[in-house]
């Protein structure tokens, strides 16, 4: 079965812009969780999504929104970007909840803020 | 306060070598979840384990195999006859069920780089 997908790979933009990134789960997945991951703060919880509701957020900035939609298919939006959001973003999924058994992640979407 | 640590940086091991991965995670609940995953060059994190709290049996996969012990909040990882295949980053992860069960979110650790050389 198809893996979960992000979009886009990779993107480039400048400080004060805004970005939206894509994540489709797994066919049937419930739960799509959002991870950033920077060389400096290593792999860091974003928020989880369930059902189209945010279940859990992590310590990020307001700046950093996500919604899901009926499909399960997530977005996460960035704005007024600055050089610290450089980052690989990864999307996780799986069936009912990140306690539940296996994460699925994406291949992620690389962002880099000039 | 949750935390889990990896003390290794980076290991490098010639092929068919055996290496140990070390886990050391802190928690104030009884009822947690650790986990291992491997992060190849492609940059996908893959699923190799999860454990729960109560759980305490040591396991084996193939050339994979886990030692959790409650006693001192570790939860190690071994490769047997390691192989240029496994040279990837290594995250161990620990996520707390304080939100009513399925919820949750993984605190991983910084990661091993593990190279394995022909």
């Amino acid at each position: 079965k198809a893996g979960v997908t992000q979009t886009p790979r990779y993107l480039i933009k400048t400080r004060g812009q805004q970005v939206t990134l894509s994540c489709s789960p797994i066919s049937g997945h419930r739960s799509v969780s959002w991870y950033q991951q920077t060389p400096g703060q290593g792999l860091q919880f974003l928020f989880e999504y369930f059902s189209e509701t945010q279940r859990n957020k992590g310590n990020f900035p307001g700046r950093f929104s996500g919604r899901q939609f009926s499909n399960s298919r997530s977005e996460m939006n960035v704005s007024t970007l600055e050089l610290g959001d450089s980052a690989l973003y990864l999307c996780a999924s799986s069936l009912r909840g990140p306690n539940t058994g296996e994460l699925f992640f994406g291949e992620g979407s690389r962002l880099t803020v000039l | 306060a949750q935390k889990v640590t990896q003390a290794q940086t980076e290991i490098s091991v010639v092929e068919k070598e055996d290496v140990t991965l070390d886990c050391v995670y802190e928690t104030r609940d009884t009822t947690y979840y650790l986990f291992w995953y491997k992060q190849p060059p492609s940059g996908e994190l893959v699923f190799l384990i999860r454990r729960n709290s109560f759980d305490e049996q040591n396991e084996i996969s193939g050339r994979y195999s886990w030692n959790f012990q409650k006693s001192t909040s570790s939860f190690n990882f071994t490769i047997t006859a390691s192989q240029v295949v496994d040279s990837a980053v290594y995250f161990c992860a620990l996520s707390e069920a304080n939100y009513g069960g399925s919820q949750g979110n993984l605190i991983f650790g910084k990661g091993t780089k593990l190279s394995v050389k022909p």
